[in-house]
């Protein structure tokens, strides 16, 4: 499909673990963004990049999150150590957004369910 | 701590009764934007609103923009089961970031 794709959609990893996390945003999409939502909670921002250089990473919560889109299209979000706190469903999303314009759409995945165990 | 407060956190409506969800920041935004979103799946955008005490219309929902921007309320005339979903408002920097509030799950019985 043309939409962003997200893999996995479910992870279960235990506590002290690695995890990637895929995105695959829309073509041509030059904004991707990678957020975080619990149960009956709205989208939690992490990092923004524009290309492939981070233009906002203040939302990622410490330094065992990571994420990286090195050519400006697929991105990775990379989880160290993993705590139980760390479940959540993992969201990615692109936008044809560019600096300097008001306001842009946001394209949803489906997002990557991880579970901490 | 949300930057966007929205309230009620949760509302329960008989189908055709009108219903008012509002967004609240103490943040000016260059814009804001309304998502809903269904179980299992992302938000879908439902529109953004850019100009202060603008408003929009939407097939039989309304969106208000408050003249300072910091402020959005999303009203739904004669609700439907199909509205049922987490309606989510979002705030835009003028650099791209876009943060969620917690949202309002609305639900409407037939």
């Amino acid at each position: 499909g043309a939409g962003v794709s997200q893999t996995p959609s479910n992870k279960v990893t235990e506590k002290g673990k690695y995890v990637e996390l895929r995105c695959d945003p829309i073509s041509g999409h030059t904004a991707l963004y990678w957020y975080r939502q619990s149960l009956g909670q709205g989208p939690e921002f992490l990092i923004y990049f524009q290309g492939t250089g981070a233009a906002d990473d203040s939302g990622l919560p410490n330094d065992r999150f990571f994420a990286v889109r090195p050519e400006g299209s697929v991105s990775t979000l990379k989880i160290q150590r993993t705590e139980r706190g760390d479940s959540a469903v993992y969201l990615c999303a692109s936008s044809r957004w560019a600096p300097g314009e008001k306001a842009g759409e946001l394209f949803f995945g489906e997002g990557s369910r991880l579970t901490v165990l | 701590t949300q930057l966007l407060e929205q309230s009620p956190q949760f509302l329960s409506i008989q189908e055709g009764e009108n219903l008012t969800v509002y967004c609240n920041s103490s943040s000016v935004f260059s814009s804001l934007q309304w998502y809903r979103q269904e179980p299992g799946e992302g938000p879908v955008l439902l529109v953004t609103v850019v100009t202060g005490g603008e408003v929009k219309k939407l097939k039989r929902l309304t969106f208000q923009f408050g003249d300072a921007r910091k402020d959005s309320s999303l009203h739904i005339t004669a609700a439907q089961p199909g509205d049922t979903g987490l309606y989510l408002c979002a705030g835009a920097d003028s650099w791209g970031k876009l943060q969620f509030g917690a949202g309002t799950q609305v639900v409407v019985t037939p």
